[in-house]
């Protein structure tokens, strides 16, 4: 039982290149969260998919979009990275909107150059 | 605006005395709060939760909410080394059918040998 994975790890993109951070659980939770966390602003919420087939816009979803590719998997993607998305993202997932532990998992460090 | 303030530190305490970790919130319709403990370099990790007004314990992490003054704490007794890390305060917000997870920006506890 691994919980929440994260792919790649770190990763160094240039500007305006796109990349897409993959994300899987499998504690068979039905809502998903991408997170990113940057020096003294905490971690903001870019974006959420409460079930299967529904994603909705966090608090800083602004350059970034999100797939919900089934239960067990939520990708986030950068179509034009730019130097304001250096940061870490991390994943989370948790059982149900009933439910509101949520899970992270390992983190991606992303640097745009 | 939905605030959470939490003192930064660092909050140093010697080995074996208690840490008190206190976070204030903004919104008074939240009603499930949780405490993660943040390694550097790590992802959040769930330590408490508490969802009514009093106190929770777990081992040697006691969590006290009073949601009448909107103030959450989180008492360590018995402080250890391994317990030096940021601790992430976040209420749960709901409206308009969602429910986020709004993160303090954590307070910086360094336990001393």
């Amino acid at each position: 039982n691994a919980g929440v994975t994260q792919t790649p790890k770190f990763q160094v993109l240039k500007t305006g290149q796109s990349m897409t951070l993959q994300c899987a659980q499998d504690m068979n939770h039905n809502s998903m969260y991408w997170y990113r966390q940057d020096p003294g602003m905490g971690l903001r919420l870019i974006y959420y998919s409460a079930s299967e087939g529904t994603t909705d816009k966090g608090e800083v979803p602004n350059g970034y979009n999100v797939s919900r590719l089934n239960k067990r998997e939520f990708s986030l993607r950068l179509e034009s990275a730019a130097p304001s998305q250096t940061s870490v993202y991390f994943c989370a997932s948790s059982e149900a909107r009933g439910a509101y532990e949520q899970y992270f998992g390992p983190g991606t460090r992303l640097t745009v150059t | 605006q939905k605030e959470v303030e939490q003192n930064s530190g660092p909050l140093s305490v010697p080995e074996g005395a208690i840490a008190s970790l206190n976070c204030t919130y903004s919104d008074r319709v939240s009603q499930s709060f949780f405490w993660y403990r943040q390694y550097s370099g790590k992802s959040p990790e769930l330590i408490m939760s508490i969802y009514s007004n009093g106190d929770k314990e777990d081992g040697r992490f006691t969590a006290q909410l009073n949601k009448a003054s909107q103030y959450v704490s989180l008492l360590i007794r018995d402080s250890q080394p391994s317990d030096s890390a940021t601790y992430l305060c976040a209420p749960l917000y709901s409206g308009a059918g969602s429910y986020q997870l709004t993160f303090g920006k954590g307070t910086k506890l360094s336990v001393i040998p």
